[in-house]
Order: C-alpha cells, then sequence, then structure tokens
C-alpha cells in the first residue's frame, strides 16, 4: 500500500497570509490526525479526524482549522499566519478510531513565514 | 492533562552496545505507547508500541517494557548499529483521547563505529 502523502512539502509564506496543507491517509485508513513540530515544542497535536468529522482538537488556536473529505483526504488551514508558526506539519492515519490505534505518519509539509 | 517526560535528551553509544531510553506519563487511564524513529529530514516511523495490558514486548534488536504502577515505559535496544541513529520519541495515548498522541520531547540516539 502506498504511505500518507502530503502536499505541498515546502512552503513559504508571508505573514499575515493564509495556508492549506493537504493530506491523503493509507488506503483504507480513515482516521487522519495532524501534528506540528517544532524543535523547542517537539510533536503536539494538533486535530483528528474521522468520518469528516472533527473528534478532537489540541490546545491551539482558532486560526488553525481543517476538515475531511469523504474519501478521508484532509485539509488544515492556518490563518493569519504568524512568524511562530513555521513548523513542520506532519499528518497521520489511523485505521479506525479511537482505542490506541497505531498511527502512521507522512513526510511533512515543511511551512516557513517570514 | 497529559504530561510525558523523556530522558535522556541525547545518548552516544559505542556499536553493538545496549540503549535504553526511559518515558514517564502523569495520566493513570493512558493506556497505549508507541515509540518513533525520526531519522534527520524523515517522516516519524512507528517502531513498536505497547499496550497497557502487556509487561513487554519484543522485536527482534528491540523491546519495550511496561511499569503501570510507576508509569513508565522504558525502550531498549540492543546490539545498536550506526543505522540506529535518530531521534526517538516515546508517546502516550487514553481511550478517550482518540488519536490525540502526547509526545515526549525526543532523545537523539548516536550510535559511532
Amino acid at each position: 500500500k502506498a504511505g500518507v502523502t502530503q502536499t505541498p512539502r515546502y512552503l513559504i509564506k508571508t505573514r499575515g497570509q493564509q495556508v492549506t496543507l493537504s493530506c491523503s491517509p493509507i488506503s483504507g485508513h480513515r482516521s487522519v490526525s495532524w501534528y506540528q513540530q517544532t524543535p523547542g515544542q517537539g510533536l503536539q497535536f494538533l486535530f483528528e479526524y474521522f468520518s469528516e468529522t472533527q473528534r478532537n482538537k489540541g490546545n491551539f488556536p482558532g486560526r488553525f482549522s481543517g476538515r475531511q473529505f469523504s474519501n478521508s483526504r484532509s485539509e488544515m488551514n492556518v490563518s493569519t499566519l504568524e512568524l511562530g508558526d513555521s513548523a513542520l506539519y506532519l499528518c497521520a492515519s489511523s485505521p479506525r478510531y479511537g482505542q490506541g490505534r497505531e498511527q502512521y505518519f507522512g513526510p511533512g509539509t515543511r511551512l516557513t513565514v517570514t | 492533562g497529559e504530561n510525558v517526560e523523556q530522558h535522556p535528551s541525547t545518548l552516544s553509544v559505542q556499536e553493538g552496545d545496549s540503549a535504553v531510553i526511559k518515558c514517564t506519563y502523569s495520566d493513570s487511564a493512558s493506556n497505549y505507547f508507541p515509540w518513533y524513529k525520526q531519522e534527520l529530514g524523515k517522516r516519524p516511523q512507528l517502531i513498536i508500541d505497547i499496550r497497557s495490558n502487556v509487561g513487554e514486548k519484543k522485536d527482534q534488536r528491540i523491546a519495550v517494557t511496561l511499569n503501570k504502577t510507576a508509569k513508565h515505559f522504558s525502550l531498549h535496544i540492543t546490539e545498536t548499529q550506526p543505522e540506529d541513529s535518530a531521534v526517538y520519541f516515546c508517546a502516550a495515548l487514553r481511550d478517550q483521547a482518540g488519536t490525540a498522541l502526547i509526545f515526549g520531547k525526543g532523545t537523539t540516539l548516536s550510535v559511532s563505529s
């Protein structure tokens, strides 16, 4: 099976702009989670989607949002970008929702905000 | 909420030695504990995981142990090789949190030949 894919892989944006990142899960996986990875804060959970519904949300401002489509593909959006949003954004897919299911990560999107 | 502490932050070993990384968690409801390996510029890869109804799990040179009473779990790598050099992350999850993994800060393992 093909792994988790993310597009684009690299992105440079200016402060104040918005950005949309895309994630395609492993075929058959229905749960998608998003994480932000920075050198200072490490890996932090953003939100997760299952059956097109957001199931959990981490401690991030409302500028961070997402959605999931009927084919399980997911997008996340960051509006009014700030310099501190520069990070590697990783999505992970899981076969089912909850109950400690293994998650498989995509290669990430490296976002740089200038 | 859950908090995961990971130690040490860096670990240097000689090829063939063993390496041990320890994590402690705060939420006694956590019941799933995966370990991820991340090489430079690459995605985190799931290398082993353990559930709270199991005390130990092995996969070739890698093993994970869990002590629920003390709320800590450890990754053991035996006969280390240069290709084991990477950043290792532990994480914890409880059922009610869906797939929201809480990660430790990571351990940079360097294996010199």
